[in-house]
């Protein structure tokens, strides 16, 4: 089956730093990914929706200054979680979506990111 | 608009004994529906997905579950588990003209196994 990386897979930062969570299709090109997030014991809540070569859509209330969202390539998005502040921590999902006209209806998910601001 | 719903948060469970986790959804156009189990610090796996066809699907691990389209319901089953699916279980939904995009997850179930 088709493979989502992420890296790294857990960080450490400080209040006020940035972090840069990358997401790659290994085997297969996504036209579409998406970032979610994770809070302990919760379900995962979509961030926003990346399509490559376009701008990302955030969903309400996610602050798009501040979850930078970049998908240059087929195969590779990031998140920058800039100024980054302990409310941030949480675990973040990435996942893709074969290109359209694959008939693969599934979205891949990533193993995530645990993220973690002292 | 849609929403999923899994009534129970926690589902504890004894090893070999059969399970049935809940999945109601609503939908004013047609869905497809998904599985996935989530185990400790990992990402989702997709244990199995109802696109059209047959009602009764057949995923990983031996799981199964059965699309109910007058009773809303896609419920997850087992007929024996074993200690190894331990792990949170999501349902989710997404409108059958987005494929896999616009995901909506439920709350999740923690299904425990116990020795």
């Amino acid at each position: 089956g088709a493979v989502v990386s992420q890296h790294p897979s857990w960080v450490i930062c400080k209040s006020g730093t940035s972090v840069k969570i990358e997401c790659r299709s290994l085997d297969f090109q996504a036209t579409t990914m998406f970032w979610y997030r994770q809070f302990p014991k919760q379900s995962l809540m979509l961030m926003a929706t990346s399509n490559e070569g376009s701008k990302a859509t955030y969903e309400q209330g996610v602050e798009k200054d501040k979850f930078l969202i970049n998908h240059a390539s087929l195969t590779l998005s990031t998140l920058t979680v800039t100024s980054a502040h302990p409310e941030d921590s949480s675990f973040y999902i990435c996942s893709a979506t074969p290109r359209p006209g694959t008939g693969d209806y599934e979205q891949y998910f990533g193993p995530g990111t645990r993220l973690t601001v002292t | 608009a849609q929403s999923v719903t899994q009534l129970d948060s926690q589902v504890p469970v004894f090893e070999e004994a059969p399970v049935e986790l809940r999945c109601n959804y609503s939908s004013s156009v047609s869905v497809y529906l998904f599985w996935y189990v989530q185990y400790p610090n990992q990402g989702l796996q997709l244990l199995l997905k109802y696109l059209s066809g047959s009602t009764l699907v057949k995923g990983i691990n031996g799981f199964e579950a059965e699309f109910n389209k007058s009773q809303t319901s896609f419920h997850l089953r087992k007929p024996s588990v074993h200690i190894s699916d331990t792990a949170e279980y999501f349902c989710a939904v997404s409108w059958a003209t987005t494929g896999a995009n616009n995901l909506f997850f439920g709350t999740g179930t923690r299904l425990t196994v116990i020795p």
